[in-house]
Parts: C-alpha cells; sequence; structure tokens
C-alpha cells in the first residue's frame, strides 16, 4: 500500500488556468506538508498543516490555497498558474509536527505551465 | 534560524570507493539533522536521523554519518559505493521549529 499518495503524477496546463493537486496519507500521521522542488533541485516548504489547521505558511502567493478536508488528506489549489509555478510539487506527512520526527514523502507532481 | 549548507552539488565516485558527502549546518538551538536521498522521478526518502543520542548514526543502504559539534558538520559516507547509489542526496537540519530545512542537494554519479 502506497503511504502518501498524490494525483495527478504529470500536470501541463496553461498560463492563467486554475489546477488542483490532491495528497492522501494512510500512515495516520497529524501533520501534512506541501514542498516545492524547483528545477535546480531546491526543496522548500510551502505549507503544514497539523490535524486539519494550519501550522506553517510561508511566504507564498496568495494564489496558493491548501486544504485539508481531514488529516489523512491535504490538497492544494493554485489559482491563475504563471510559468514560475512549473516545478514538481510534494507532498509528505509526519507523526507530528515539530521538525523532528522522519517525514514520508509522496512520489510528487510535476506542473508544467506552459 | 536554521540553515544547511551541502559542499559539492555534483559528487562523482567509482563503484566500490568510498562515497563522501559533505554537510554543514546552522543552528541556533540543539540541532536535529537528517539526510535523504531522492531517486530520479522519485519523493525523497530518509536515510538516517541524528536526534541528539549516539554521534554516529548508522542509516539505511549502509550509510552512516557523523554529528560534529565543534565543527557543525554531518558529513554522510558509504565505505564501498554500489551502482544503485547514484542519486540525490539532501542534508536538512531542524531546531525545534515546525520545519525541516534542506540543503540545496548532492548528485552523487557512480562511474562502473
Amino acid at each position: 500500500d502506497t503511504a502518501v499518495s498524490q494525483t495527478p503524477k504529470y500536470l501541463v496546463t496553461q498560463m492563467g488556468n486554475d489546477k488542483s493537486i490532491k495528497c492522501e496519507q494512510n500512515l495516520g500521521h497529524d501533520t501534512m506538508y506541501w514542498y516545492k522542488q524547483d528545477s535546480k533541485k531546491f526543496l522548500k516548504i510551502m505549507f503544514s498543516y497539523n490535524n486539519k489547521e494550519l501550522i506553517i505558511n510561508e511566504t507564498v502567493p496568495n494564489r496558493f490555497s491548501p486544504k485539508s478536508p481531514d488529516k489523512a488528506h491535504l490538497n492544494l489549489h493554485i489559482n491563475s498558474l504563471e510559468l514560475g509555478d512549473s516545478a514538481v510539487y510534494f507532498c509528505a506527512s509526519s507523526p507530528r509536527g515539530g521538525g523532528t520526527y522522519e517525514q514520508y514523502f509522496g512520489p510528487g507532481t510535476r506542473l508544467t505551465v506552459t | 534560524a536554521q540553515s544547511v549548507t551541502q559542499l559539492g552539488s555534483h559528487v562523482s565516485v567509482s563503484e566500490g570507493a568510498l562515497v563522501l558527502l559533505r554537510c554543514n549546518y546552522s543552528s541556533s538551538v540543539p540541532p536535529y539533522l537528517f539526510w535523504y536521498v531522492q531517486y530520479p522521478n522519485q519523493g525523497l526518502q530518509l536515510l538516517l536521523k541524528y536526534t541528539s543520542a549516539a554521534t554516529l548514526v548508522k542509516g539505511i543502504n549502509g550509510f552512516e554519518a557523523e554529528f560534529k559539534k565543534s565543527e557543525t558538520s554531518f558529513h554522510l559516507t558509504k565505505p564501498s559505493a554500489h551502482m544503485s547509489d547514484a542519486a540525490e542526496y539532501f542534508c536538512a537540519v531542524s531546531g525545534g521549529a515546525q520545519k525541516l530545512v534542506f540543503g540545496q542537494g548532492t548528485r552523487l554519479t557512480i562511474n562502473p
């Protein structure tokens, strides 16, 4: 069974469109994250939710809106997509927050904005 | 605040040779340190972590890392490289805050 899953794996869309990426974890973890990995492989946290509550909100354009319907799911909605949004987006989860626990990563969603 | 510097964006070694990937950290509080590996087109997988217990940490696939507070380092080593070790490696630090801070990554290439 996949521990952290993301859909879709690939997403190609045009500038100005709105898209969503879904993430689900079956590990029973309380905390979930969204990361962005750019073309140079640099990995940066975007958001963190603990038991459906927003904990971390880094300096991310407000075109990006996370939603956590329950603690096993964390979705990412992006409005008015721009060329610079092209990246790989990773979802991750950990037993709890605090940065001391191992994070389990999903396979990533490669977003290409044309 | 925490930060990580990985020395060398690309390391190339021969199969069977020693692997050494360097990581230096900065943290205003006692750090937790992690090494993750990313194989092509996959997510990150934990190799090992330091959480203030033993300074020499053993991980999966024969990797280990040594925490040296005086040098603020957490270098990753493996005595004998295998072709399957080719991947991107990330060092990360947290200082009790809610988040991990990742280094820029080191791409490891193994030559036959």
